[in-house]
């Protein structure tokens, strides 16, 4: 048990459909980041959510759509996908806004885009 | 620019053999450190960390990381490695003036062989 958990571990879309990646920590945290993990590339910071509140969009396109009811939980929501969002996407949650406080990530969502 | 620079793509080392894997950084102040590791099909976990203090730090599973500012390097060691340490590696740098931004290294992938 990480305390960060995400659904689905896999998932396999056509470039029009319409999907959701779930994450939910247990850990009393109030920060919650997306990031996109790409063979050979640096860890991409994609979204950071701060007490529900969204701190910080990396560029990231608009086919992605997170959302954060609440400290609790963050989803991601996708649409119109290119075959080169095929990646792991994983959630992360921290203590407090700053860098003193670690990341605490999840296993990941697996994504292939077809 | 802040960056984090891990000249190790892949690295295989004889298991009981020790290990150093290599990270350096680019950042005006003292930053904030980390290490990370992957195992396959999971996310990231904490090795360690380094806010201040005394320069050796001490993580989880037997593993060490040094700061030293001349070098603007944070490398980790572990005097003996196991089959079970085969991984990848991620060295990670925050600013320490606050936000949320921790830049991750590209990784470097560990090799065990028997």
């Amino acid at each position: 048990e990480t305390g960060v958990t995400q659904t689905p571990r896999h998932l396999v879309m056509g470039m029009t459909n319409k999907k959701s990646l779930k994450c939910e920590q247990h850990l009393g945290h109030n920060a919650m980041y997306w990031y996109k993990q790409s063979a050979k590339k640096p860890l991409e910071l994609m979204f950071v959510y701060n007490f529900k509140e969204q701190t910080e969009n990396n560029s990231v396109p608009s086919r992605f759509s997170p959302e954060c009811p609440n400290s609790s939980h963050l989803f991601l929501h996708l649409h119109t996908l290119q075959p080169e969002d095929s990646a792991l996407y994983l959630c992360a949650s921290s203590q407090r806004e700053g860098n003193n406080s670690p990341l605490h990530f999840g296993n990941g969502t697996r994504l292939t885009v077809t | 620019a802040q960056s984090v620079t891990q000249p190790d793509i892949h690295i295989t080392v004889s298991e009981g053999a020790s290990l150093e894997l290599r990270c350096n950084y680019s950042y005006g102040a003292t930053p904030y450190l980390f290490w990370y590791v992957q195992s396959p099909g999971q996310g990231l976990q904490l090795l360690l960390k380094y806010f201040s203090g005394d320069t050796l730090v001490q993580g989880i599973k037997g593993f060490e990381a040094e700061f030293k500012r001349s070098q603007s390097s944070f490398n980790l060691r572990k005097p003996s490695v196991h089959w079970s340490d085969a991984a990848e590696y991620f060295c990670a740098v925050g600013p320490n003036t606050g936000g949320f931004k921790t830049i991750f290294g590209a990784g470097t992938r560990l090799f065990v062989k028997a």
